[in-house]
């Protein structure tokens, strides 16, 4: 049973507008929240996160959303470019009262920017 | 300061053979976390290992699957008598030493098995 779910397998959105990819997840233990990029033949690369204390994380065109009460969180790009053209996981830990960091992923949404 | 450094980076297998995939943390990093990336899907993961020491392999396949990251040398994930259901890329991620708050992840570039 997936504990995070990225509902749209793919995403096409014009160069220059905003770009908005979602995740809900089931458990509400789950303390830290992340968003990986991958290019095809590559490993993920860490985009942003977002602690669970926290609602909202910004770092230059990318913004993470948290909905705890939803279990639900969002990235937006805005705005997009070609480069942002990649697949993007939404991940979750449950954080470092755990034992470990394991990441748990989403299947993923492919970003496809148009010119 | 290289990266988390994997290989082979494709690994042709027949059923029945052994596959051993190498991870190289960066320098400086004393964890090592294994995961798999089936088609279509997101990665899962497999192992979390420290130096000489495996802290969870929950995700670790019950039989043919071992992984180990020894005092000298690369992380190793060892599959012996490979499956075609086996066929998959392979990251291993490292990070620094635990502290009281999340330490992000550096993955590798993958290793993509193939299983004739």
């Amino acid at each position: 049973d997936q504990q995070v779910k990225q509902n749209s397998p793919s995403l096409s959105v014009q160069e220059g507008r905003i770009s908005i990819l979602n995740c809900d997840y089931t458990n509400s233990m789950f303390d830290y929240f992340l968003w990986y990029k991958k290019y095809p033949a590559e490993g993920p690369t860490f985009l942003i996160s977002i602690s669970s204390i926290k609602d909202k994380n910004e770092d230059g065109r990318f913004t993470v959303f948290l909905n705890k009460s939803a279990k639900h969180l969002s990235l937006h790009i805005v705005p997009s470019q070609p480069g942002d053209s990649a697949v993007y996981f939404c991940a979750v830990i449950l954080g470092p009262m755990n034992r470990d960091d394991k990441i748990i992923f989403g299947k993923g949404t492919r970003l496809h920017i148009l010119p | 300061n290289a990266g988390v450094m994997q290989n082979p980076r494709h690994l042709v297998r027949r059923r029945g053979q052994e596959a051993r995939l190498r991870c190289s943390p960066m320098k400086g990093h004393s964890h090592v976390y294994w995961y798999r990336q089936l088609p279509e899907e997101g990665l899962k993961f497999m192992v979390y290992l420290q130096k000489e020491n495996i802290i969870d392999e929950s995700g670790m396949p019950k039989e043919r699957f071992s992984a180990e990251f020894p005092k000298e040398g690369p992380s190793i994930l060892r599959i012996q008598q490979v499956v075609r259901g086996d066929s998959a890329a392979y990251f291993c991620a490292s990070s620094p030493n635990r502290g009281r708050t999340y330490n992000e992840q550096f993955f590798g570039p993958g290793t993509r098995l193939t299983v004739l």
